[in-house]
């Protein structure tokens, strides 16, 4: 069965400390492995899409990376404003095009 | 460009009542997938829809159903809601040929 699990659940940084959020994920084929960010009361925010082990992408303090068994989303540095849920996502190649999502790392950041 | 807009924000309805959801995606978007979120079970896939055809779905009852209009408008509907319905839903659209989905800001339902 297909399945993504993401770790930690909660995470409490403080403002410039940098560290990584991890997705392990099984899956038959991977399609494709997605980052979303959701503030409170919003819906996901689209922010990466990883195809292939050893591809990595970037967007301002975020870099996100992919192994054939999990992914890392780094922030560098973080600021207040990156406080918020970040989902790990995965689409099977024999899945059709059902997206498995995991529960989710609440980030803090703390001025 | 305009988002993806779920309509409407939000809904206060009765056990055993029905509801019907609604979402319009983005320009030029042909699939839409809707997906419910609670704060026990996070994210789970409902169904998805391309060019009014149904081609997956999460494992859902059957009270729950959708349907795509040939603009690839999209509504969801359930039936005999029940309490544990309460959820944000949560609709996405994507291009044709392309994997990552955009989402809207969802309908806060609350079964009461």
């Amino acid at each position: 069965e297909d399945q993504v699990t993401q770790s930690p659940e909660a995470l409490r940084l403080q403002e410039g400390e940098s560290s990584s959020l991890n997705c392990s994920y099984t899956v038959s084929g991977l399609r494709g492995l997605f980052w979303y960010r959701q503030d409170p009361g919003k819906g996901p925010e689209f922010l990466f899409t990883l195809y292939s082990a050893g591809e990595e992408k970037e967007k301002e303090r975020l870099k996100a990376t992919l192994t054939k068994k999990e992914s890392f989303l780094h922030i560098t540095a973080p600021k207040p404003e990156d406080s918020a849920t970040y989902l790990c996502a995965v689409q099977a190649e024999a899945g059709g095009f059902k997206t498995i999502f995991g529960a989710g790392t609440r980030l803090f950041v703390k001025a | 460009k305009a988002g993806v807009t779920q309509t409407p924000r939000y809904l206060i309805k009765t056990r055993g009542q029905q509801v019907t959801l609604s979402c319009s995606p983005i320009s030029g978007h042909r699939s839409v997938s809707w997906y419910q979120q609670t704060p026990g079970q996070g994210l789970q896939f409902l169904f998805e829809y391309f060019s009014e055809t149904q081609r997956n779905k999460g494992n859902f009852p059957g009270r729950f159903s959708g349907r795509q209009f040939s603009n690839s408008r999209s509504e969801m509907n359930v039936s005999t809601l029940e309490l544990g319905d309460s959820a944000l839903y949560l609709c996405a659209s994507s291009l044709v040929g392309r994997t990552e989905a955009f989402f809207g800001q969802g309908t806060r339902l609350t079964v009461v």
